[in-house]
């Protein structure tokens, strides 16, 4: 299995700041992964995001709204920038292994006033 | 990816086995199912896959049906801690290529009752 660490795990923030999570993982991967999951729903891709190289947003999701840096092959930061309260969810972070599986983080759970 | 249906909710006993069922009609010969869970405020934890024989590991069991068509994720001997939301996901061998094709439906919430 891979360790997947999340900060902030929950943050309550007020609209229109922004907010950046950051994502560790014990060891060296080509693409990491962010999720966004509102409240009662299920999990929906935001991004990919490779080392070296700007990340892939799925539709619906643009950079300006979530911009992330992908410095090495261990960490990425995922920003949710001038929030509302429709951004309040539960963001995570994944990674794959050779062995055809997905790791999630334990999420980093946000709400917006 | 192939879709997935799901029944949005199921009770099992505490102790007793439960039995999640997924159909999968149109999956294709190279496509895999998985089984993950959520439980309540947590990442989503993988469970199992397999292709096409029977799979087992220290956490649950999968039948896949001999058309493929429909599988059924079984957990021997449900305890509370087993309450959470089931996601069976059709997908070729997830790698870094193939992740972002991956779907997750609504998923079954499985309620272990005492």
């Amino acid at each position: 299995s891979a360790v997947i660490s999340q900060k902030p795990s929950r943050d309550i923030c007020q609209r229109g700041t922004s907010l950046t999570i950051q994502c560790q993982v014990d060891s060296q991967v080509t693409m990491m992964f962010w999720y966004r999951q509102q409240p009662g729903q299920s999990l929906t891709l935001i991004a990919t995001a490779n080392q070296g190289s700007e990340a892939t947003y799925e539709s619906g999701f643009v950079i300006d709204k979530f911009p992330i840096s992908r410095p090495n092959l261990t960490f990425s930061t995922l920003t949710v920038s001038n929030m509302s309260p429709e951004d309040s969810s539960i963001y995570l972070c994944s990674v794959t292994r050779n062995t055809g599986e997905l790791f999630f983080g334990e999420g980093s759970r946000l709400t917006v006033l | 990816d192939a879709k997935t249906t799901q029944p949005p909710s199921m009770d099992c006993a505490e102790g007793r086995a439960a039995n999640l069922p997924c159909n999968h009609s149109t999956i294709s010969g190279n496509e895999y199912v998985y089984w993950y869970r959520q439980i309540h405020s947590q990442g989503p934890q993988y469970i199992i896959h397999g292709l096409k024989n029977n799979e087992t590991n220290e956490m649950a069991s999968l039948i896949i049906t001999e058309d493929r068509k429909s599988s059924t994720l079984i957990l021997p001997h449900a305890t509370l801690r087993d309450t959470a939301v089931y996601y069976c996901i059709v997908s070729f061998l997830i790698s870094s290529g193939s992740a972002r094709q991956l779907t997750f439906g609504s998923g079954t919430q499985l309620t272990v009752l005492p």
